[in-house]
């Protein structure tokens, strides 16, 4: 009931292209979506998040798209830059300020020039 | 967004000895934050949630007695690693969330890189 999970491990994308990384979570009581992003030896930055009022939120390259018959959320990069290698993660929770967030296992991006 | 300080950034400290991390909200209050753990490339683990004015609430498997946690204002919660070993090396980071109209908001801090020696 608890589980986030993230795919792929790993991703690698030309420079220009859109990077795709998809999460689907179990539990139905959850209804926040953030989407992190992690450089190496930093702490996770806030990149968009999404309730399930909406299908859709973009922000920028970054888009949130949400399927909430499925249970699934992806982010979308488009136009994706070589500094946009990071470590991704999805997370979940209930929205209210006392929840912690479950974070799915994360996504290694690699942009390539 | 909401800005989440944490410090120190990273510590090397002797086996046996304690170290304690702080969090700070820098502009918000926040009467719940988190500690989680994260060893390298994978993500992050809750460990803690830490309340202000009452005791913390611990995850199965996190040790209460080795794991301090003091919550003791509206911006600021520690984490205090006590007769730390090499084992409990690791990046220790905390997370509050912020009120943002009808949503809150999940912000971290930067870590802290622990390591026993």
């Amino acid at each position: 009931q608890q589980q986030v999970k993230q795919s792929p491990q790993s991703l690698i994308v030309q420079k220009g292209g859109i990077s795709i990384i998809n999460c689907a979570y179990e539990n139905t009581a959850f209804d926040y979506f953030p989407w992190y992003q992690q450089f190496p030896g930093k702490g996770p930055a806030l990149l968009i998040a999404i309730r399930p009022d909406v299908s859709e939120k973009k922000e920028g390259r970054f888009t949130i798209s949400f399927n909430k018959s499925a249970k699934q959320f992806s982010l979308h990069i488009m136009d994706s830059q070589p500094g946009d290698s990071a470590t991704y993660f999805c997370a979940a929770s209930k929205a209210q300020a006392g929840t912690a967030l479950i974070f799915g296992k994360g996504t290694t991006l690699s942009v390539s020039s | 967004g909401a800005v989440v300080s944490q410090h120190p950034s990273w510590v090397i400290c002797k086996s046996g000895t304690s170290v304690k991390i702080e969090c700070r909200s820098l502009d918000f209050q926040a009467t719940t934050m988190f500690w989680y753990r994260q060893f390298p490339k994978q993500s992050l683990m809750l460990m803690a949630t830490s309340n202000e004015g009452s005791k913390a609430t611990y995850e199965q498997g996190v040790e209460k007695d080795k794991f301090l946690i003091n919550h003791a204002s509206l911006t600021l919660s520690t984490l205090t690693v006590t007769s730390a070993h090499p084992e409990d090396s690791s990046f220790y980071i905390c997370s509050a969330r912020e009120y943002q109209g009808a949503r809150t908001e999940a912000f971290f801090g930067q870590g802290t890189r622990l390591t026993v020696v």
